[in-house]
């Protein structure tokens, strides 16, 4: 069985400043993980992902995301929060045995001006 | 341009009324999902499908159906005994193999009065 959390339904940053969205996630198996962000009323669009190989993985719009296996984490991180990166993110967990992934219940991150 | 159409946006119906929900995919993909989302509550899967003419239950499948008598398509049906209805609406779809990242469509809010 496999399990995502998300830490902290609301998330609120000022322009510029850090964002960190936090993930743990619960695998027997070596997972795949993803997040994606989903603006209103519109669909989820992939964010980045993690496989196998390279632990610090870079996606669009300047976010990028740590797997960490001893903390089982994968935290998503930019630098500087933009107003446009305000929306819903969710992180997801997946393994190699079932193309069902479990979503997290998701994290809304509101930026200040 | 590859991607996942859900039509319509929006949806209004009385209570006791039957409505299908369309979701069209051009991405050659095997898989196919539909999810029920509620504020705070997440992604719920309702309905998946591997191949045509197969599907299985999610976590919430009481008072739906689909189909999938093609690839391309796996419309839902929202029947007269869901009792709380109202809820937006998302189809995915993914390969089968690799990751399974899915691709989202943009949704269809259903308003049930």
């Amino acid at each position: 069985a496999q399990s995502v959390t998300q830490l902290g339904s609301h998330v609120s940053v000022s322009e510029g400043a850090l964002v960190l969205l936090r993930c743990n996630y619960s695998s027997s198996v070596p997972p795949y993980l993803f997040w994606y962000v989903q603006y209103p009323n519109q669909g989820l669009q992939l964010l980045l992902k993690y496989t196998t190989g390279a632990t610090l993985v870079k996606g669009i719009n300047g976010f990028e995301a740590e797997f960490k296996k001893s903390e089982t984490s994968f935290h998503l991180t930019k630098p500087s929060a933009h107003m446009s990166d305000a929306a819903e993110y969710f992180c997801a967990v997946g393994t190699g045995g079932s193309y069902i992934p479990t979503f997290g219940r998701g994290t809304s991150l509101i930026v200040h001006p | 341009d590859g991607g996942i159409t859900q039509s319509p946006k929006y949806l209004f119906r009385k209570e006791g009324q039957n409505v299908t929900l369309s979701c069209e995919q051009n991405l050659n993909h095997d898989a196919m999902y539909w999810y029920r989302q509620d504020p705070g509550q997440g992604l719920r899967l309702i309905y998946y499908s591997q191949i045509v003419n197969d599907f299985q239950k999610g976590d919430i499948a009481e008072g739906y159906s689909v189909s999938r008598e093609k690839k391309e398509s796996f419309p839902l049906t929202v029947t007269s005994a869901q009792k709380n209805p109202t809820a937006f609406y998302l189809c995915a779809s993914s390969l089968i193999g690799g990751s399974y990242e899915q691709y989202f469509g943009p949704g269809t809010r259903l308003t049930v009065t």
